[in-house]
């Protein structure tokens, strides 16, 4: 697997925009970016993925570079609720299933 | 609502005593993880059942065992819990078939050694 390299910490103030990088240079043409996010003492819960398209859901957006090393997660308004350790992870899509393998993350603190 | 559950949340043992942790699924989804997650430190994958098959990681000690007796249960045994093995345990599922897909994780089961 692709490996991804994040910052390790980043602080946000609240109600701003949350902008998480993730560079992952040797990712391959099946594999797929997600992202995780992990609060504390509780389990990693799934936020986005994509493969080369930016992807919105009701959680974030996943803006995508066109040459695929690098991509950002975006919070649009960040909450007290959304510090949490957000992981950046490539995974290809083998046999209809994908192992993921953590990275250290990002530990996102949103300030009041 | 559809979930992954473990239980216990919060386990003690004696050091070398057999301890055994369980996951429950309600998603009816094709494969079920393991993880180990040390303070401070990102999960660890120790291995996972697509259906029936079991895939053990490399490097996986063998002091960890897995049983997947139905589509909706899966236990981890720890035959012998040392003091090393004190953490987080998550257990996550995934479909596995028809595409890409992302995890479902439980809540976990701290495990603690004394």
């Amino acid at each position: 697997d692709a490996k991804t390299t994040q910052p390790p910490s980043m602080d946000c103030a609240e109600g701003r925009a949350a902008n998480l990088p993730c560079n992952h240079s040797t990712i391959s043409g099946n594999e797929y970016v997600y992202w995780y996010r992990q609060i504390h003492s509780q389990g990693p819960q799934y936020i986005i993925h994509g493969l080369k398209n930016n992807e919105t859901n009701e959680m974030a957006s996943l803006i995508i570079t066109e040459d695929r090393k690098s991509s950002t997660l975006i919070l649009p308004h960040a909450t007290l609720r959304d510090t949490a350790v957000y992981y950046c992870i490539v995974s290809p899509n083998s046999g209809g299933y994908q192992k993921v393998t953590f990275g250290i993350g990002t530990k996102l603190q949103v300030i009041p | 609502d559809a979930m992954v559950i473990q239980n216990p949340r919060y386990q003690v043992t004696q050091f070398g005593k057999p301890v055994t942790l369980s996951c429950s699924q309600t998603l009816n989804h094709n494969v079920m993880y393991w993880y180990q997650q040390k303070s401070s430190q990102a999960p660890k994958l120790l291995f996972h059942y697509y259906d029936k098959d079991f895939n053990n990681e490399a490097d996986t000690p063998d002091n960890f065992q897995s049983r997947r007796p139905n589509t909706s249960f899966c236990f981890l045994d720890i035959r012998s819990p040392g003091l090393g093995d004190a953490a987080m345990y998550l257990c996550a599922t995934s479909r596995g078939t028809g595409g890409v897909n992302g995890y479902t994780f439980g809540s976990g089961t701290r495990l603690t050694v004394v």
